[in-house]
């Protein structure tokens, strides 16, 4: 089956613009996290979606923000740009919620804010 | 952010040696620890995992060993194989998935 899909896979903004990424789970997978990835700060827990409802979030200014809609699709959004929101976005699905599941990475969006 | 790697570790050997490699996690309350596979230009792909009440898990060519005592994670791979060339990242959280914490991961570079 279809692992998980991401778009688009690059994407090149400038700062004060707003960007939308989409992530397409595994098919049956309910439950979708999002991630950044950057060489300074690693890998960071941004938000998990599961049944549309946004169970978890971390750390994060509120420019940041997703959506997860009847069919396990789920979308995030950053506004405002900054030069430091420049990262790997990667999103991972799972069949269940959370911990009690393995969670299965898509290939993530390079997002380059000028 | 939680994790601040300005540098990335490194670990070189050679191909048919055994690897390991460490991870110090920094919540007692974690419960439940995964290592990720990072290669270069894909997503993490998940190895294996392990929760608190076991000190050992064993994969296909990998074991995970934790000591709760000393919060310490690490990952052993028998004969290495150019294939595991990537980035090897511990991640923890808790059963109640309040949050992930990853490590800063490690490079592993394997010599043919």
């Amino acid at each position: 089956k279809a692992g998980v899909t991401q778009t688009p896979r690059y994407l090149i903004k400038t700062r004060g613009q707003q960007v939308t990424l989409s992530c397409s789970p595994i098919s049956g997978h309910r439950s979708v996290s999002w991630y950044q990835q950057t060489p300074g700060q690693g890998l960071q827990f941004l938000f998990e979606y599961f049944s549309e409802t946004q169970r978890n979030k971390g750390n994060f200014p509120g420019r940041f923000s997703g959506r997860q809609f009847s069919n396990s699709r789920s979308e995030m959004n950053v506004s405002t740009l900054e030069l430091g929101d420049s990262a790997l976005y990667l999103c991972a699905s799972s069949l269940v919620r959370g911990t009690t599941d393995t969670q299965y990475f898509g290939p993530g969006t390079r997002l380059t804010v000028l | 952010g939680e994790n601040v790697g300005l540098h990335l570790p490194t670990l070189s050997v050679q191909e048919g040696d055994n690897s390991i490699i460490n991870c110090a996690y920094s919540n007692s309350a974690s419960d439940y620890f995964i290592w990720y596979k990072q290669e270069s230009g894909k997503g993490p792909q998940f190895i294996i995992d392990i929760r608190s009440n076991m000190d050992k898990r064993q994969g296909q060519r990998v074991t995970v060993l934790l000591n709760k005592t000393v919060k310490h994670l690490s990952l052993q791979i028998a004969a290495t194989q150019p294939g595991d060339s990537a980035v090897y990242f511990c991640a923890e959280t808790t059963t109640s998935y309040d949050k992930v914490i990853f490590g800063p991961g490690t490079s592993l570079s394997v010599i043919p």
